[in-house]
């Protein structure tokens, strides 16, 4: 089956750049996602991209796609503390199921 | 609109028991899926539901069951309780026309004891 893998941990200055890595062994889906998890909390859907697609900007999030070599990232600019939390990618399997395959989670700790 | 949501938020529950979670997804989704959330396994995929039928079963033991009605709302049940199936159990719902994307509601978490 699928298999997706993420870095555990990152920590990064208040103001800096954040980059989220994400590789997965195969998906035909046409969609990918990342999603965040504050504490106590359920996922927030922050992003996702089309397979068709090299790279999604979105406010102060930018995701790009390597499909070549299934590659994930996800950039946050100007990272803030109220970004500190954990981020999740997101894979299905193929087009129409729902049954996502996801990382482990990067722990993003944001330090003032 | 508003989201996901799931009740009960916490739930205490004793090996043996069984336990039943219940969803209600945005309105007009009629997609349901549920995931297990763990610190050893993580976020792992339980089942899916679409108009009241089973679409698509994780590898979870017959013990965890579903079920949709026809209001879209989604039920699942845990029979004979055990430690492990301690964990945050969480919702999501899409939609048919809004592409496979899945919005979680807030879980619930359930201890067993």
């Amino acid at each position: 089956g699928e298999d997706v893998e993420q870095s555990l941990f990152l920590s990064v200055r208040e103001g800096d750049s954040s980059v989220i890595n994400c590789t997965y062994t195969d998906s035909s889906s046409t969609y990918l996602y990342w999603y965040k998890q504050e504490p106590g909390a359920g996922l927030q859907l922050l992003t996702y991209i089309f397979s068709n697609m090299d790279m999604k900007q979105d406010q102060r999030l930018t995701v790009l796609l390597n499909k070549k070599d299934k590659h994930l990232s996800l950039r946050i600019a100007d990272t803030q503390t109220g970004d500190s939390a954990i981020y999740f990618c997101a894979v299905p399997p193929d087009t129409g199921r729902r049954a996502l395959t996801f990382g482990s989670g990067t722990r993003l700790q944001v330090q003032p | 609109k508003a989201g996901v949501t799931q009740t009960p938020r916490y739930l205490i529950k004793t090996r043996g028991q069984q336990v039943t979670l219940s969803c209600s997804p945005i309105s007009g989704h009629r997609s349901v899926s549920w995931y297990q959330q763990t610190p050893g396994q993580g976020l792992q995929f339980l089942f899916e539901y679409f108009s009241e039928t089973q679409r698509n079963k994780g590898n979870f033991p017959g013990r965890f069951s579903g079920r949709q009605f026809s209001n879209s709302r989604s039920e699942m049940n845990v029979s004979t309780l055990e430690l492990g199936d301690s964990a945050l159990y969480l919702c999501a719902s899409s939609s048919p026309t809004g592409g496979e994307t899945q919005y979680f509601g807030p879980g619930t978490r359930l201890l067993v004891l």
